[in-house]
């Protein structure tokens, strides 16, 4: 069974580098046809996808985050990371991973239990 | 990218069926079957309970059924037991690489 564990930093400060990493067990990250997600909610608020990247490398990212965003895989650790740079209260959040079979169009089919990080000062 | 247009709420009593809609447009939910809806209970993350518009992951009950005509997809629920009582997303694929998301509804049972 799939198993997804988000880790990092709950309070990031203002402007900084928000650095969050998902560490994957009962399969490989870099299995054909796997790949692997970020989506966040605010606060009472709705699902957002951040960005996909593919079990090749591949990135694909939500067009409003393109710009501050990073997904890159370790293979050496089965986990693949998020970097949202230039923070403010609105990245406030909790922050799942997920996989999605096959591509960037399917389902998010495996999810993490998702990690609050909060942005202050 | 505009979110996919969900209602804030939908109630039904035990026994009873409640549908869920999800409207987008020609560039998401109408132009590819590439629609998913995920359960989320207070707290908890998203659990997938139904994709590519009408399949049913193993394991998700039978009472949960998907359908879309046009721009507007919809999940509806049957036979509502309390367990049922949990937010509701729908997501659809939006063409070049991207993902988006339904403003979420939340379903009480009665």
């Amino acid at each position: 069974q799939l198993q997804l564990q988000e880790s990092g930093p709950g309070l990031v400060k203002p402007s900084e580098t928000l650095s969050l990493s998902c560490s994957v067990s009962g399969g490989s990250i870099s299995s054909s046809g796997s790949n692997w997600g970020w989506i966040r909610q605010p606060p009472g608020k709705g699902l957002e996808w951040i960005g996909t990247i593919y079990y090749s490398g591949s990135t694909f990212y939500n067009p409003s985050l393109k710009s501050r965003v990073i997904i890159f895989l370790d293979t050496s650790k089965n986990q693949f990371s998020l970097r949202l740079s230039s923070v403010t209260a609105a990245d406030t959040a909790v922050y799942y991973c997920a996989r999605q079979p096959t591509s960037v169009a399917r389902e998010f089919d495996y999810w993490g239990q998702g990690t609050l990080v909060t942005v202050s000062s | 990218q505009s979110a996919l247009t969900q209602p804030p709420s939908a109630s039904g009593s035990p026994g009873q069926s409640v549908t869920i809609s999800c409207t987008g447009s020609s560039g998401d939910v109408g132009g590819y079957n590439y629609v998913s809806w995920y359960q989320q209970h207070p707290g908890k993350a998203p659990k997938l309970m139904i994709y590519e518009v009408s399949k049913r992951p193993s394991g998700v009950p039978d009472r949960f059924s998907g359908s879309k005509s046009g721009n507007t997809a919809s999940l509806t629920v049957s036979g509502l037991q309390a367990e049922d009582e949990a937010d509701y997303y729908c997501s659809s694929y939006a063409g070049r690489n991207n993902v988006i998301f339904g403003g979420g509804t939340e379903v009480t049972v009665l």
